[in-house]
């Protein structure tokens, strides 16, 4: 059973860069699955961040693609996140994901982690 | 881009009630991408249902989802306790983005 784990720091500051990993146990990163960022802001909904899959390949949100990069590192089984530019409007729990049966759907979600953005 | 609407925002049943979510779309989804989450207080959304109506590993049978159109319902049989909680529903589209409803809260009345 595929297992993920996000780490990074819980607070960033205005105007700097956020940076968050999610290490992928129990499968490889390199299965035929894709790897998404997902974040929630508290007491609101979800917001796909993009997604990357073990080639290299990225999506992203249109709404958040000027400040994101998404990378893969598949000797350690991990991808990333970073985020550029962040404001208050940032702060979120933020999961990641990999998709499930069938595609087109998260099967896979990290526990997530608060990354709070205040200076 | 394609916008989810679920209806209602909280719906209030007693354990044992047969509870019908639904989630409209602003344009066709094919099917196969439109899935459902649960999410209970402080834990990651679980998926529920993918491709409409097929039942993720360990989901109980009692949870079931369909469309008619635009339209897709997640209906809930025989309400358990453990079943109080957010649902999501979700589509994918090209270029690859996914989107959320804003969910429907379920508590207990």
């Amino acid at each position: 059973q595929v297992q993920l784990q996000e780490s990074g720091p819980g607070l960033v500051k205005p105007s700097e860069t956020l940076s968050l990993t999610c290490a992928v146990s129990g499968g490889s990163i390199s299965t035929d699955n894709w790897w998404s960022w997902v974040r929630q802001p508290s007491g609101k909904g979800l917001e796909w961040i993009g997604e990357i899959y073990h080639s290299g390949s990225t999506n992203y949100n249109p709404s958040l693609k000027s400040r994101v990069t998404i990378s893969v590192d598949k000797s350690k089984d991990q991808f990333s996140l970073k985020l550029t530019s962040v404001t208050a409007a940032d702060t979120a729990v933020y999961y990641c994901a990999g998709d499930g049966r069938g595609g087109y759907n998260l099967g896979y979600w990290g526990q997530g982690t608060l990354v709070t953005v205040s200076p | 881009e394609i916008e989810l609407t679920q209806s209602p925002g909280t719906l209030s049943l007693s354990p044992g009630e047969r509870a019908i979510l639904s989630c409209r779309a602003s344009q066709s989804v094919i099917s196969s991408y439109l899935a459902w989450y649960q999410q209970k207080p402080g834990q990651a959304p679980r998926l529920l249902i993918f491709g409409t109506s097929n039942r993720a590993t360990g989901i109980p049978d009692r949870f079931s989802g369909s469309r008619s159109g635009t339209d897709f319902t997640l209906t809930i049989t025989r309400l358990e306790p453990e079943d109080f909680a957010v649902y999501y529903c979700q589509q994918y589209s090209r270029p690859p983005l996914y989107t959320f409803g804003q969910g429907t809260k379920l508590e207990i009345k």
